[in-house]
Formats: structure tokens, C-alpha cells, sequence
């Protein structure tokens, strides 16, 4: 989707090895995510970040570490890949809007990384 | 936020109006209904929202019950390429921004 990007689109490691994911935005956007997609739990939240520096955990956090240096980058750490972790992992982005109903927040995701731990 | 619950799958005819149901009957005031749809292999991709009154827009129109214990998302003119699974997702204005997602239901459009 404009305005994000993520990279690599596909990659094959070893189990073991460490791995990073790169989500890059150009909205400007505050919040940034991760999510992994799997066949029967559709989409988890695996970390979330609500600024620079500032990260949280989501729902599937074990064994992921997170990194967000500068406003425009999310970084996805794998430190010793394992065979569970052979999933697509998104990424989203969002910003409140306030409208005359109030705030909500618009969200944008990426296409996708396809991910095989061996 | 609420939980929402959908149905597993559901099938429309080609041309014919698309209604998928969501209940979230545990729905907070100042929670927001979200629609999000996900075409194989691809991220989500948002198509409308709405707190307490009816919306439309060029994809969709969503309906919300008086007492917003549930809401209908309606395709107007279902295609084949509306096939895809259906998220409806019910979230509040924390800080966090996060989304939840459940299970969405599963749309096939068929000729």
C-alpha cells in the first residue's frame, strides 16, 4: 500500500539464526505494528509502538523484540528463529482523525512478509 | 475493547447484495465498529466505520442497531472479487491504537 513498505518480501533462514523485518512509513504516522497471520488463528498482534522509543507488547510477543529508533522505521526481531515462527507477518500503520463524532483511528497495512524458518 | 461475533462463512450471488452480521453485545459508548476485508494473501484493507449512526461509502454501507449491540455490513452489488474474509473489529479511542482481530467471516462470491 502507499506509504508503507516492508522488506524483505519473502525469506527462507535456518532455524536458530536471527532475523529482522523492516516496516518503513512515509505517512508520519505515530502508531506502527506487527502482526503475524497464521491458517485457523487469522491475524495476532505481536508488538504495537505509540512513538519513538516507546513499545508495547501484544498478544504473540514471545520470542519477537521490537525496535523503533526513528518515527518512519518499525523493526521486527526474530533472535533465534524457530519452526513456529513460519508465518506472514504484517504490518500496519495508523493516526487518529477526529471527526464530529469524535476520535478514531485510520489503519493502514502493508503487504506483507512471507516468512520460512527451516 | 468488545468482542465481536461473526459468522464463519457465508455465500452471496454474484450481482446480489452482500449482509454480514456482527454482534458485539458487551459494546462500550464510546467504541467504534470497524470493517476491515482481506483478499488471499494480502494485508487487510479498511472499508468503513461508525460509532452510533448508519454510513456509506463507495464500498459499503454499514448499518448499526439502535441499541449497538450489532451491526450489517451490506456490498450493495456483490463481485467476484469481493470474495474475502470479513473482519468486524470494535475498539475504543485508547492511547494505544491497537486493533484486535477475530476470526471475520469468510465471503464467497459466486457466478
Amino acid at each position: 500500500d502507499a506509504g508503507i513498505t516492508q522488506s524483505p518480501r519473502h525469506k527462507v533462514t535456518e532455524t536458530g539464526t536471527p532475523v529482522t523485518l523492516r516496516c518503513h512509513q512515509t505517512e508520519n504516522h505515530r502508531y506502527m505494528y506487527w502482526y503475524r497471520q497464521d491458517p485457523g488463528h487469522g491475524l495476532r498482534l505481536i508488538h504495537y509502538s505509540y512513538g519513538v522509543k516507546d513499545t508495547d507488547k501484544g498478544e504473540v510477543s514471545d520470542g519477537y523484540s521490537v525496535s523503533r529508533s526513528k518515527t518512519e522505521d518499525f523493526l521486527l526481531t526474530l533472535e533465534s528463529a524457530t519452526s513456529s515462527q513460519t508465518s506472514v507477518y504484517f504490518c500496519a500503520i495508523s493516526e487518529s482523525v477526529f471527526t464530529g463524532t469524535g476520535g478514531f483511528y485510520g489503519y493502514t497495512f502493508g503487504s506483507g512478509t512471507r516468512l520460512t524458518v527451516v | 475493547d468488545a468482542k465481536t461475533t461473526q459468522p464463519t462463512s457465508m455465500d452471496c450471488a454474484e450481482g446480489r447484495a452482500a449482509n454480514l452480521p456482527c454482534n458485539h453485545s458487551t459494546i462500550s459508548g464510546n467504541e467504534y465498529v470497524y470493517w476491515y476485508r482481506q483478499i488471499h494473501s494480502q494485508g487487510p484493507q479498511y472499508i468503513i466505520h461508525g460509532l452510533k449512526n448508519n454510513e456509506t461509502n463507495e464500498m459499503a454501507s454499514l448499518i448499526i442497531t439502535e441499541d449497538r449491540k450489532s451491526s450489517t455490513l451490506i456490498l450493495p452489488h456483490a463481485t467476484l472479487r469481493d470474495t474475502a474474509v470479513y473482519y468486524c473489529i470494535v475498539r475504543g479511542s485508547s492511547n494505544t491504537g491497537k486493533l484486535i482481530f477475530g476470526q471475520g467471516t469468510t465471503l464467497q462470491v459466486k457466478p
